[in-house]
């Protein structure tokens, strides 16, 4: 059971739009519409931003945004804001095997 | 509101048990879902454990399978960790968390081991 990959590092200007990708394989990412994505700030829990791929629950803002091609899924946080700056993690079901994560991205909003 | 608390001991010796227990509030765990363990080494990503459901079937991470047990107890609405033989990469975060084909909703606070002499 491999971790999912993401980029160590993402940036980007405050109102500008940003792209984290996650890529897994044909048994996890590719097999599943169980992509969920995290937002953790230092020293806090994970907090659930996006799942099933593009869903979000409720009180995440719109600015979050995800979606899924092949083995690869995106998060999309657009309109960045200061308080995006935090680590984020995706992760996929992967049958009986469960649930894997990515290494985690740390988003910088310069 | 769902909510989960760790608790268990901030530090254990190597060869040690670990032993943690997680008390879920607003949600009783025989209504389902699964319930699971989640750490963090410090300054490093998450990694899943094991889940578990309230009947004790449990889905647990093939890397790390031969060492954690989890155990449940509906009646006290909790559930449970040991991990075995414990080593200075046991040292993280350990968090509990409710999910559901991998979507993890709600977490605990997270709780900080530290395997040391």
């Amino acid at each position: 059971q491999s971790a999912l990959t993401q980029p160590p590092s993402a940036s980007g200007s405050p109102g500008q739009s940003v792209t984290i990708s996650c890529t897994g394989t044909s048994s996890d990412v590719g097999a599943y519409n169980y992509v969920s994505w995290y937002q953790q700030h230092t020293g806090k829990a994970p907090k659930l931003m996006i799942y099933e791929v593009s869903q979000r629950p409720s009180g995440v803002p719109d600015r979050f945004s995800g979606s899924k091609s092949g083995n690869t899924a995106s998060l999309t946080v657009s309109g960045l804001q200061a308080e995006d700056e935090a680590d984020y993690y995706c992760s996929s079901y992967a049958g009986t095997n469960n649930l894997i994560f990515g290494g985690g991205t740390k988003l910088t909003v310069l | 509101q769902v909510q989960l608390q760790e608790s268990g001991p901030g530090l254990v010796k190597p060869s040690e048990t670990l032993s943690l227990t997680c008390t879920v509030s607003g949600f009783p765990i025989s209504n389902g879902y699964w319930w699971a363990w989640i750490r963090q080494p410090p300054g490093k990503g998450l990694e899943w454990i094991r889940s578990i459901y309230h009947s004790g079937s449990t889905y647990y991470n093939p890397s790390l399978k031969s060492r954690f047990t989890m155990s449940v107890d509906t009646s006290m609405n909790q559930f449970s960790l040991k991990l075995s033989s414990v080593t200075a990469a046991d040292t993280a975060v350990y968090y509990c968390a409710r999910e559901t084909y991998g979507k993890v909703d709600y977490w605990g606070q997270g709780i900080l081991v530290t395997v040391s002499s």
